[in-house]
């Protein structure tokens, strides 16, 4: 079944470096990958969508690549700060699936000052 | 612009029970999804409307739960009854395409639990 894997541990990461997170897919081909922020109590907000197509995408800080080789996308949060400390989720979609998001559990990112 | 609004923000009942969860979209989304979340596992699909008319309820666990969204505007899901692997938070999210491309925006979610 399809299966999206990210690291369940938290990043600790100091203020002003960069912080990266990875997403693994296996047993699906995504056309799009789509990433999410969540805080507590709260729900997802939308970062950044890539297409199979598109090796990298970038926003402000942010950059998103997708390795269809490695089934893997990587988020980037350069020039980190204590703000951008919260859980970070990848949810592909493709036709198998309706295009309905499958979702990873997220990985909780922590900037320390 | 009003975002995506859920009612209740907490719910707590009995194993048994009867649970509606509602849910807002943004004004002029035809697209509507619900999703749960259940403690330390990753959000999960549960359904999708266009308007009023469910595209895709592959994600429904069982036919304990019922969504309607009647004239194509707010949406409900009932639980009835509620069983303990119930418990969770539901999400709400809407969209103005659903090609796997579009952006959702999602409530703030109900959190749900079952005793």
């Amino acid at each position: 079944s399809q299966k999206i894997e990210q690291n369940s541990e938290a990043l600790n990461i100091q203020e002003g470096k960069t912080a990266t997170l990875t997403c693994n897919y296996t047993n699906y081909s995504p056309a799009y990958l789509q990433w999410y922020r969540q805080d507590p109590g709260r729900g997802p907000v939308f970062l950044l969508l890539i297409r199979e197509n598109e090796k990298e995408k970038r926003k402000e800080r942010l950059k998103v690549t997708f390795d269809t080789t490695l089934k893997q996308s990587l988020f980037h949060i350069t020039a980190s700060q204590p703000a951008d400390s919260a859980t970070y989720l990848c949810a592909p979609s493709s036709m198998d699936s309706n295009y309905q998001l499958i979702w990873g559990a997220g990985t909780k990112l922590i900037i320390k000052p | 612009e009003a975002g995506v609004t859920q009612f209740p923000s907490h719910s707590v009942i009995e194993k048994g029970q009867t649970v509606t969860l509602r849910c807002d979209p943004i004004s002029g989304h035809d697209n509507l999804y619900w999703y749960r979340r259940v403690m330390g596992k990753e959000i999960k699909f549960l359904l999708h409307f266009v308007k009023e008319s469910k595209q895709d309820e592959s994600g429904m666990p069982n036919n304990r739960f019922l969504a309607e969204r009647t004239g194509g505007t707010y949406s409900t899901l009932k639980v009835q009854p509620a069983e303990l692997e119930d418990s969770g938070v539901y999400f709400c999210a809407s969209s103005q395409g659903a090609i796997g491309g579009e952006t959702q925006y999602f409530g703030p979610g109900t959190r749900l639990l079952v005793l």
